[in-house]
């Protein structure tokens, strides 16, 4: 079975610097997606980046980047000039293949709270 | 821009009562999930569910819990005789699931406090 492991329950940065959150996986596919969401406060799941496995080229999104080592299983998130606003709990996500109608559910890590000092 | 509505954002109910939590997915997507989240916990699935039947279900997914699209757009969860410990947020989430638009949307939550 598929697992997620972040093993950063907490991590801060100063507001306008760089962090990395990271997370690790465990699959015996070859082929599958992973993803990044934040949760703040109001507990919404905000998508932030997605990345193929195949692609081997790292996805970014503004701010946000990915690290994807697949041979290590490692997908970490790098977020560039810190804002206020990204304060919330950010959780790593596989997606599976699915069955036969692919239907692709996700498996969570545990989470990270980050917390942005001004 | 599209999103995935859940209603109630809070429900709260006692113990060994019937609660029904209803979803309106993204109007184009054709697969839906229910995920659970106790608090301070992670997000664990439920149930996935694709052209009227259930696709995949966790082992949280027991008896009590069912699913239902009564509609052309409306997706339900049931539980039937609520415990203490389905206190949690659910999530709905909505997919086209096609080849690169396999993104899960989320709602908001709705928040069940069994009393």
């Amino acid at each position: 079975a598929q697992t997620v492991t972040q093993s950063q329950p907490e991590m801060s940065v100063q507001e306008a610097e760089t962090v990395t959150l990271s997370c690790t996986y465990d699959t015996s596919e070859s082929d599958y997606y992973l993803f990044w969401y934040k949760q703040p406060p109001s507990r919404q799941m905000i998508l932030v980046i997605r990345q193929e496995a195949y692609k081997q080229q790292n996805a970014t999104e503004n701010r946000f980047s990915v690290n994807f080592q697949k041979a290590a299983k490692s997908f970490s998130l790098k977020i560039s000039d810190s804002q206020l606003g990204d304060a919330a709990m950010y959780f790593c996500a596989y997606r599976t293949s699915g069955g036969s109608s692919n239907t692709g559910k996700l498996i969570f890590g545990q989470g990270t709270t980050l917390q942005v000092k001004p | 821009e599209p999103e995935v509505t859940q209603t109630p954002s809070h429900q709260v109910t006692q113990m060994g009562q019937e609660v029904i939590l209803r979803c309106v997915p993204i109007s184009n997507h054709l697969y839906f999930y229910w995920y659970r989240q106790i608090l301070g916990q992670k997000v664990e699935f439920l149930v996935s569910f694709y052209n009227n039947e259930i696709s995949e279900k966790s082992e949280i997914f027991d008896d009590q819990f069912s699913v239902e699209r009564p509609d052309g757009s409306n997706f339900t969860l049931k539980i039937r005789s609520t415990k203490l410990e389905d206190s949690a947020m659910y999530f709905c989430a909505s997919s086209e699931n096609r080849v690169g638009k396999n993104i899960q949307y989320f709602g908001a939550g709705t928040r069940l406090s069994v009393l």
